[in-house]
Formats: structure tokens, C-alpha cells, sequence
């Protein structure tokens, strides 16, 4: 079974530019998370869908932050435009169902200059 | 809010060793709490999974206990080794309508030979 896998690995762009980050999840797993860790920080939870509805987006920190699961199955966050603070390391997670174990991608190294 | 602290920050110790990490959670309203392991550079990979109902789950050399009333729970792990070398985090679950974790800063193991 395919794990959860996020594109690109590394990013770097410059402040005002937008990236647009890939998760793929578990074939099956309705549930999709993002998480975000900044320098120094602890993971932080961004938003939830359940297939493609946002179920909870409490953790988006702006809305330059643009998250879409479209059809359900393939989930992307775009920046737009990146700001310097927005570097981080953004994980995707997924699960069966809400109450079942989170699996990870290796997420998404952003660096923004 | 929740918020949840692991102690110690970092553990140096030698191989062969019994250690424990301990994760404390302010709010003791979860629905379940959960252990990763994340390798440098790699993503979060789930070590164990304990319900609020439960006291405690074991895998292999790994323990995890909960007392959710005083919103405490630990990682014990048996006989370490360097391959246990790795930051571990622990993340709770607030209840059965929300997915989204909180994550503490987590622990940095180093188990030398």
C-alpha cells in the first residue's frame, strides 16, 4: 500500500511569488489533513477535509492560504502571495476515519526568500 | 486551548537502556492521543494509538500509558538501541467531530553505542 505522498519535496521562490504544494493520501482514506511546522515551532494543524468538504479550516493562518480537494482524492494548498514567514515544513496527513491513526507524508520543505 | 508539553526537550543515553518520555496535555477533554517518531528529513510515523478509554497500548519494546485526568501519558520504551534514535512527539485528539491534532514540541532521542 502507497503511503501518503507529497509534492514537490523542496520548494524555494521569492516573497510575493505563489507555490502550490501536492498531497496525494492513502488510496481510500477519506480524511486529509495539513499541518504546518515553522522554525522553532511545534506541528500546527491547518485544515481538515472529509473527501472534498472542509470539515475544519480553524488553523489557516490567511487567506493567502488556498486549500482545494477537488473530486476528493488529491489535495492541494497554494500560497499566493508567499510571505517570508510562510516558510516552514508543511506535512499532509490522512486516515480511514476521523478517530483512526494519522499517516504522514514526508511533507514539503518551503523556503521562502 | 490545548496545549501540550513533552519533557525532556532532548535524552542522550547508551545503548541498553529503559527510558521514558513524558507528554502532558492541559485539557483533559480528548478522544484519543497519539505517539510518532519522526526521522530527520522524513515524516511522522505512527508508533501507537491510545483511546481516552484506555490505560495503556503496547508494540514490541514500545509502551504508552494514559491517565487522562491529570492529562498525563508516557512512551516507555525497553532496551534501546541507536536505531531508536529519532525526535519523538505525541499529539492528542480533542473529541469524535474534530480530526485535528495538537502536537507538542516533541522529545530528541540519541541512544549511542
Amino acid at each position: 500500500e502507497a503511503g501518503v505522498t507529497q509534492f514537490p519535496s523542496h520548494s524555494v521562490i521569492e516573497k510575493g511569488q505563489t507555490v502550490t504544494l501536492r498531497c496525494d493520501p492513502i488510496s481510500g482514506h477519506d480524511n486529509l489533513y495539513w499541518y504546518r511546522r515553522v522554525m522553532g515551532k511545534e506541528i500546527k494543524f491547518l485544515l481538515h477535509f472529509v473527501k472534498e468538504s472542509k470539515q475544519d479550516e480553524s488553523g489557516m493562518p490567511n487567506n493567502r492560504f488556498l486549500a482545494e480537494r477537488t473530486g476528493g482524492t488529491y489535495s492541494t494548498l497554494k500560497v499566493q502571495p508567499a510571505e517570508l514567514e510562510d516558510s516552514g515544513v508543511y506535512f499532509c496527513a490522512s486516515s480511514y476515519s476521523a478517530g483512526q491513526p494519522q499517516h504522514f507524508g514526508d511533507g514539503t520543505r518551503l523556503s521562502i526568500l | 486551548k490545548q496545549e501540550v508539553t513533552q519533557i525532556p526537550a532532548a535524552l542522550s543515553v547508551p545503548e541498553g537502556e529503559n527510558l521514558v518520555l513524558n507528554c502532558s496535555f492541559t485539557d483533559s477533554a480528548i478522544y484519543n492521543l497519539q505517539w510518532f517518531r519522526q526521522d530527520p528529513g522524513k515524516g511522522l510515523t505512527s508508533l501507537l494509538l491510545i483511546q481516552s478509554s484506555q490505560r495503556e497500548q503496547t508494540s514490541g519494546r514500545l509502551n504508552a500509558s494514559l491517565d487522562k485526568s491529570s492529562g498525563r501519558s508516557t512512551l516507555y520504551i525497553a532496551a534501546s538501541q541507536p536505531g531508536d534514535s529519532a525526535t519523538y512527539l505525541c499529539a492528542v485528539r480533542r473529541g469524535t467531530s474534530y480530526g485535528k491534532l495538537t502536537f507538542g514540541q516533541g522529545t530528541i532521542l540519541t541512544v549511542h553505542p
